[in-house]
Protein backbone atom coordinates (compact mmCIF):
# COMPACT_ATOMS: atom_id res chain seq x y z
CA UNK A 1 0.00 0.00 0.00
CA UNK A 2 0.68 3.85 0.24
CA UNK A 3 1.68 4.41 3.52
CA UNK A 4 1.40 2.21 7.06
CA UNK A 5 -2.10 1.18 7.20
CA UNK A 6 -3.90 0.58 10.87
CA UNK A 7 -7.11 -0.57 11.72
CA UNK A 8 -9.63 -0.24 13.69
CA UNK A 9 -9.35 3.68 13.56
CA UNK A 10 -11.46 4.18 16.75
CA UNK A 11 -12.34 1.03 19.15
CA UNK A 12 -14.13 1.51 22.10
CA UNK A 13 -14.58 -1.85 24.71
CA UNK A 14 -15.67 -2.35 28.27
CA UNK A 15 -12.61 -2.52 30.45
CA UNK A 16 -11.82 -6.39 31.36
CA UNK A 17 -11.61 -6.89 27.94
CA UNK A 18 -9.21 -8.22 25.40
CA UNK A 19 -8.10 -6.02 21.88
CA UNK A 20 -6.54 -6.47 18.94
CA UNK A 21 -5.06 -3.75 17.04
CA UNK A 22 -3.38 -4.21 13.41
CA UNK A 23 -0.95 -2.76 11.64
CA UNK A 24 -0.12 -3.16 7.70
CA UNK A 25 3.39 -1.58 7.28
CA UNK A 26 4.91 -0.03 4.26
CA UNK A 27 5.71 -2.98 1.72
CA UNK A 28 9.64 -3.97 1.76
CA UNK A 29 10.21 -2.52 4.88
CA UNK A 30 11.42 -4.50 7.74
CA UNK A 31 11.48 -2.54 10.76
CA UNK A 32 7.80 -2.23 12.73
CA UNK A 33 7.48 0.08 15.82
CA UNK A 34 4.23 0.51 17.93
CA UNK A 35 3.87 3.56 20.16
CA UNK A 36 0.70 4.30 22.57
CA UNK A 37 0.56 8.28 22.78
CA UNK A 38 -2.25 9.37 26.08
CA UNK A 39 -3.52 12.45 26.39
CA UNK A 40 -0.88 14.84 26.87
CA UNK A 41 1.67 13.00 26.80
CA UNK A 42 4.15 12.66 24.16
CA UNK A 43 4.55 9.14 22.13
CA UNK A 44 5.21 6.24 24.36
CA UNK A 45 7.43 3.43 22.84
CA UNK A 46 6.22 0.14 23.29
CA UNK A 47 8.27 -2.78 20.94
CA UNK A 48 9.73 -3.04 18.04
CA UNK A 49 10.63 -5.42 15.08
CA UNK A 50 13.35 -6.13 13.00
CA UNK A 51 13.15 -8.86 10.20
CA UNK A 52 14.06 -12.47 11.77
CA UNK A 53 15.06 -11.42 14.94
CA UNK A 54 13.60 -11.29 18.42
CA UNK A 55 11.54 -7.90 18.94
CA UNK A 56 12.70 -5.34 21.35
CA UNK A 57 9.75 -5.25 24.00
CA UNK A 58 11.47 -3.02 26.80
CA UNK A 59 8.62 -0.53 26.41
CA UNK A 60 5.61 -2.94 27.01
CA UNK A 61 4.01 -1.45 30.15
CA UNK A 62 2.62 -4.98 31.50
CA UNK A 63 2.23 -8.43 30.74
CA UNK A 64 -0.94 -7.79 29.69
CA UNK A 65 0.70 -6.44 26.20
CA UNK A 66 2.15 -8.34 23.79
CA UNK A 67 2.55 -8.17 20.01
CA UNK A 68 3.49 -10.69 17.29
CA UNK A 69 4.48 -10.29 13.36
CA UNK A 70 3.55 -12.55 11.12
CA UNK A 71 5.26 -13.04 7.81
CA UNK A 72 7.41 -10.55 8.39
CA UNK A 73 4.77 -8.18 7.31
CA UNK A 74 1.34 -7.37 9.35
CA UNK A 75 1.54 -6.75 12.82
CA UNK A 76 -0.80 -7.26 15.80
CA UNK A 77 -0.61 -5.36 19.23
CA UNK A 78 -3.02 -7.31 21.83
CA UNK A 79 -4.18 -6.15 25.17
CA UNK A 80 -5.66 -8.46 27.27
CA UNK A 81 -7.93 -7.35 30.29
CA UNK A 82 -7.90 -3.74 29.33
CA UNK A 83 -7.90 -0.87 31.59
CA UNK A 84 -9.30 2.18 31.75
CA UNK A 85 -5.30 3.77 31.64
CA UNK A 86 -5.23 1.81 28.67
CA UNK A 87 -6.72 4.36 26.56
CA UNK A 88 -4.91 5.85 24.48
CA UNK A 89 -3.89 6.54 20.45
CA UNK A 90 -1.80 3.59 19.59
CA UNK A 91 0.63 4.64 16.72
CA UNK A 92 2.16 2.25 14.80
CA UNK A 93 5.10 3.08 12.41
CA UNK A 94 7.99 1.44 9.82
CA UNK A 95 10.95 1.73 7.96
CA UNK A 96 12.91 0.33 5.68
CA UNK A 97 15.40 -0.92 8.09
CA UNK A 98 16.37 -0.07 11.55
CA UNK A 99 17.54 3.73 11.98
CA UNK A 100 16.05 4.88 8.96
CA UNK A 101 13.07 7.52 9.03
CA UNK A 102 9.82 5.48 10.45
CA UNK A 103 6.22 6.01 8.59
CA UNK A 104 3.64 6.53 10.86
CA UNK A 105 -0.17 5.30 10.59
CA UNK A 106 -2.63 7.33 11.42
CA UNK A 107 -3.12 5.56 14.64
CA UNK A 108 -5.94 3.70 16.62
CA UNK A 109 -7.82 5.59 19.42
CA UNK A 110 -8.61 2.95 21.55
CA UNK A 111 -11.17 3.97 24.58
CA UNK A 112 -11.79 2.11 27.14
CA UNK A 113 -15.16 2.22 29.61
CA UNK B 1 17.69 7.43 31.59
CA UNK B 2 17.75 8.91 27.76
CA UNK B 3 14.80 12.20 27.85
CA UNK B 4 13.80 14.69 25.24
CA UNK B 5 11.96 17.84 27.23
CA UNK B 6 10.06 20.30 24.79
CA UNK B 7 9.18 23.07 27.23
CA UNK B 8 6.64 24.71 25.44
CA UNK B 9 3.09 23.05 24.93
CA UNK B 10 2.05 26.00 22.54
CA UNK B 11 3.84 28.59 21.12
CA UNK B 12 2.09 31.41 19.01
CA UNK B 13 4.11 33.61 16.55
CA UNK B 14 3.00 35.94 14.00
CA UNK B 15 3.13 35.55 10.19
CA UNK B 16 7.16 36.79 9.14
CA UNK B 17 8.08 36.20 12.71
CA UNK B 18 10.91 34.07 13.70
CA UNK B 19 10.22 30.77 15.32
CA UNK B 20 11.81 28.72 17.81
CA UNK B 21 10.69 25.61 19.12
CA UNK B 22 12.78 24.40 21.87
CA UNK B 23 14.06 20.69 22.18
CA UNK B 24 16.46 19.76 24.86
CA UNK B 25 17.48 16.07 25.53
CA UNK B 26 19.26 13.88 28.37
CA UNK B 27 21.62 11.21 27.39
CA UNK B 28 25.14 10.86 27.65
CA UNK B 29 26.34 9.13 24.66
CA UNK B 30 25.95 10.37 21.04
CA UNK B 31 22.32 10.77 19.92
CA UNK B 32 20.53 10.83 16.71
CA UNK B 33 17.99 13.58 16.44
CA UNK B 34 14.98 14.10 14.72
CA UNK B 35 11.95 16.54 14.54
CA UNK B 36 9.12 15.48 13.37
CA UNK B 37 5.35 17.61 12.57
CA UNK B 38 1.85 16.42 12.37
CA UNK B 39 -0.59 19.11 10.19
CA UNK B 40 -4.20 19.07 10.85
CA UNK B 41 -5.58 15.46 10.45
CA UNK B 42 -2.41 14.44 8.85
CA UNK B 43 0.05 12.03 9.67
CA UNK B 44 2.97 12.12 11.71
CA UNK B 45 5.66 12.67 9.48
CA UNK B 46 9.87 13.06 9.46
CA UNK B 47 10.64 16.69 9.01
CA UNK B 48 14.38 16.50 9.39
CA UNK B 49 16.88 14.80 11.32
CA UNK B 50 20.52 16.23 12.64
CA UNK B 51 22.87 14.09 10.34
CA UNK B 52 21.26 15.26 7.42
CA UNK B 53 22.09 18.66 8.32
CA UNK B 54 19.50 19.66 5.75
CA UNK B 55 16.65 22.79 5.41
CA UNK B 56 13.17 21.60 5.06
CA UNK B 57 10.41 23.75 4.53
CA UNK B 58 12.84 26.20 5.87
CA UNK B 59 13.21 24.83 8.73
CA UNK B 60 16.75 23.90 10.18
CA UNK B 61 18.21 22.48 13.55
CA UNK B 62 21.59 22.31 14.78
CA UNK B 63 22.63 19.61 17.04
CA UNK B 64 24.79 21.45 20.44
CA UNK B 65 26.09 18.59 22.31
CA UNK B 66 27.68 21.20 24.49
CA UNK B 67 24.14 21.97 25.43
CA UNK B 68 22.18 19.13 24.40
CA UNK B 69 19.76 20.81 22.75
CA UNK B 70 18.34 20.55 19.37
CA UNK B 71 15.88 23.90 18.65
CA UNK B 72 14.08 23.98 15.56
CA UNK B 73 14.48 27.12 13.78
CA UNK B 74 12.79 29.08 11.39
CA UNK B 75 13.62 32.39 10.38
CA UNK B 76 10.01 33.26 9.21
CA UNK B 77 7.07 31.56 9.51
CA UNK B 78 4.37 30.91 7.83
CA UNK B 79 0.71 30.29 8.50
CA UNK B 80 1.12 26.92 6.94
CA UNK B 81 3.67 26.08 9.40
CA UNK B 82 0.81 25.68 12.45
CA UNK B 83 0.92 22.28 13.16
CA UNK B 84 2.33 20.15 16.31
CA UNK B 85 6.00 19.20 16.38
CA UNK B 86 7.38 16.33 18.02
CA UNK B 87 11.29 16.02 19.09
CA UNK B 88 12.70 12.68 18.97
CA UNK B 89 15.84 11.00 20.24
CA UNK B 90 17.31 7.56 19.10
CA UNK B 91 20.34 6.04 20.88
CA UNK B 92 23.08 5.04 19.83
CA UNK B 93 22.83 0.87 19.41
CA UNK B 94 19.22 1.23 19.64
CA UNK B 95 16.33 2.12 17.40
CA UNK B 96 13.35 3.07 20.42
CA UNK B 97 12.81 6.50 19.35
CA UNK B 98 12.34 8.96 22.84
CA UNK B 99 9.79 11.47 21.82
CA UNK B 100 9.00 15.14 23.34
CA UNK B 101 5.97 16.00 24.47
CA UNK B 102 5.56 17.66 21.81
CA UNK B 103 4.72 21.61 21.02
CA UNK B 104 1.86 22.88 19.38
CA UNK B 105 2.90 25.92 16.62
CA UNK B 106 0.08 28.26 15.38
CA UNK B 107 1.26 30.93 13.70
CA UNK B 108 -1.19 33.90 13.07
CA UNK B 109 -1.94 36.04 10.31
Amino acid sequence: GAGVSQSPSNKVTEKGKDVELRCDPISGHTALYWYRQSLGQGLEFLIYFQGNSAPDKSGLPSDRFSAERTGGSVSTLTIQRTQQEDSAVYLCASSRDLGQPQHFGDGTRLSIL
Amino acid sequence: AQRVTQPEKLLSVFKGAPVELKCNYSYSGSPELFWYVQYSRQRLQLLLRHISRESIKGFTADLNKGETSFHLKKPFAQEEDSAMYYCALSASGTYKYIFGTGTRLKVLA
